[in-house]
Order: structure tokens, then C-alpha cells, then sequence
């Protein structure tokens, strides 16, 4: 069964420290992108990636940082946490080149104090 | 700027009824149509999508939804609602020179038995 795994279902964080979120992928997806996910406000992009060590910024990127390494792993690096980051964090996956549905990981709700 | 809008935050439907849950678009170019659920604290699974061809795209667990250029929808429709049903759906939608995905805020779906 084809999976993409983030690393933590819920977290809590406090405010200022360095919070990393990680995603993996078993499919050899080439794009892997990180929304949040806020009531009323549906996805928003964080940022995105298309390869290996590229990466690109979506609609929200402030605040935020991402690093791939490896094809199969994007990691979601908040910098220095603030409360306003109170969100569920979405992983997701697809094939490039063509207009394949997205691989979406469990989330993982993140709770700044 | 490209749009995907679900008008009603929240839809309630007697077990056996038929639903529909509405979704339209605003882009240019030609777009591939998608609809997701997501289920209590979980990721999304892809239901279906429209890339080209016949109007009326059947998907996973009875769902289907009908595009219609003209008024820029992509409804999504099943026969005979399920409790089980119960969730929250995106409409999302890609162009035919982009994989990215724009998203609908969500509807949520409460079937009542």
C-alpha cells in the first residue's frame, strides 16, 4: 500500500523553539508539497518541492523553511515557533509532468504554547 | 486570479437522499477538476477527477460529479447518501500547464440517519 508518513499525529511546541516536521514518501514521487490546513481557510500552500534539494515557495512561506535531501523525504522547518502556527500540517505527494491526484500523508496537528 | 470556490461551508442530508455538494471554478486555460474527503483528524483521499472527455467522472465510494463548462462547476453527487459519508470534501483544481493545485475552503457533509 503506497504511503506517505508523517512523522508525528500531534505535537506541542512551545513558543520560540525550532520545530521540525518530516514526511516520507515510498512511491518515487518527484513533488512533495507542505500545506497547513486552518478551519474556513481550506489548504494553503507552504512551499513545494519538484527534485531533490529544489524547492519552491507556495502562497505562505513566511515563517517557514523546508529541506530535501533525499526524493523521498521533505522535511517543515519552523524557524522559531509562534502561536499563530497553530495548525494541522498536511504532507503531500504526486508524479510530475502530468496532472496526477496528490498522495496526502495523516497530517500532523501541531499545538504552539 | 484563479479561483475555486465551494459556496456552502456546510451541507446536511437524510441518510438515503441524494446529495450534492457544489463546487466552481475561475481560471484560464483548460482545467483538470478534482474532489477530495478527508475524514476526522486523517489526511485526504483522492474521490475522483475530471482531466477530459466524458462530462460525468464516477469515483471511489459511489461518488460522481458532472462538468459543465459553461457555468464553470464540478459538482459532486451521489444517489443515495450514507452516514458514513459524513466528512469534509475539497474541490481543488490544476491547469493544464501547471500541476499545482488550487483549493476549495471545504464543504462539510453531515448525513443524518
Amino acid at each position: 500500500d503506497v504511503k506517505v508518513t508523517q512523522s508525528s499525529r500531534y505535537l506541542v511546541k512551545r513558543t520560540g523553539e525550532k520545530v521540525f516536521l518530516e514526511c516520507v514518501q515510498d512511491m518515487d514521487h518527484e513533488n512533495m508539497f507542505w500545506y497547513r490546513q486552518d478551519p474556513g481557510l481550506g489548504l494553503r500552500l507552504i512551499y513545494f518541492s519538484y527534485d531533490v534539494k529544489m524547492k519552491e515557495k507556495g502562497d505562505i512561506p513566511e515563517g517557514y523553511s523546508v529541506s530535501r535531501e533525499k526524493k523521498e523525504r521533505f522535511s517543515l522547518i519552523l524557524e522559531s515557533a509562534s502561536t499563530n502556527q497553530t495548525s494541522m500540517y498536511l504532507c503531500a505527494s504526486s508524479f510530475h509532468g502530468t496532472v496526477r491526484s496528490y498522495t496526502f500523508g495523516s497530517g500532523t496537528r501541531l499545538t504552539v504554547v | 486570479a484563479q479561483s475555486v470556490a465551494q459556496p456552502e461551508d456546510q451541507v446536511n442530508v437524510a441518510e438515503g437522499n441524494p446529495l450534492t455538494v457544489k463546487c466552481t471554478y475561475s481560471v484560464s486555460g483548460n482545467p483538470y477538476l478534482f474532489w477530495y474527503v478527508q475524514y476526522p483528524n486523517r489526511g485526504l483521499q483522492f474521490l475522483l477527477k475530471y482531466i477530459t472527455g466524458d462530462n460525468l467522472v464516477k469515483g471511489s465510494y459511489g461518488f460522481e460529479a458532472e462538468f459543465n463548462k459553461s457555468q464553470t462547476s464540478f459538482h459532486l453527487k451521489k444517489p443515495s447518501a450514507l452516514v458514513s459519508d459524513s466528512a469534509l470534501y475539497f474541490c481543488a483544481c490544476a491547469l493544464d500547464s501547471n500541476y499545482q493545485l488550487i483549493w476549495g475552503a471545504g464543504t462539510k457533509l453531515i448525513i443524518k440517519p
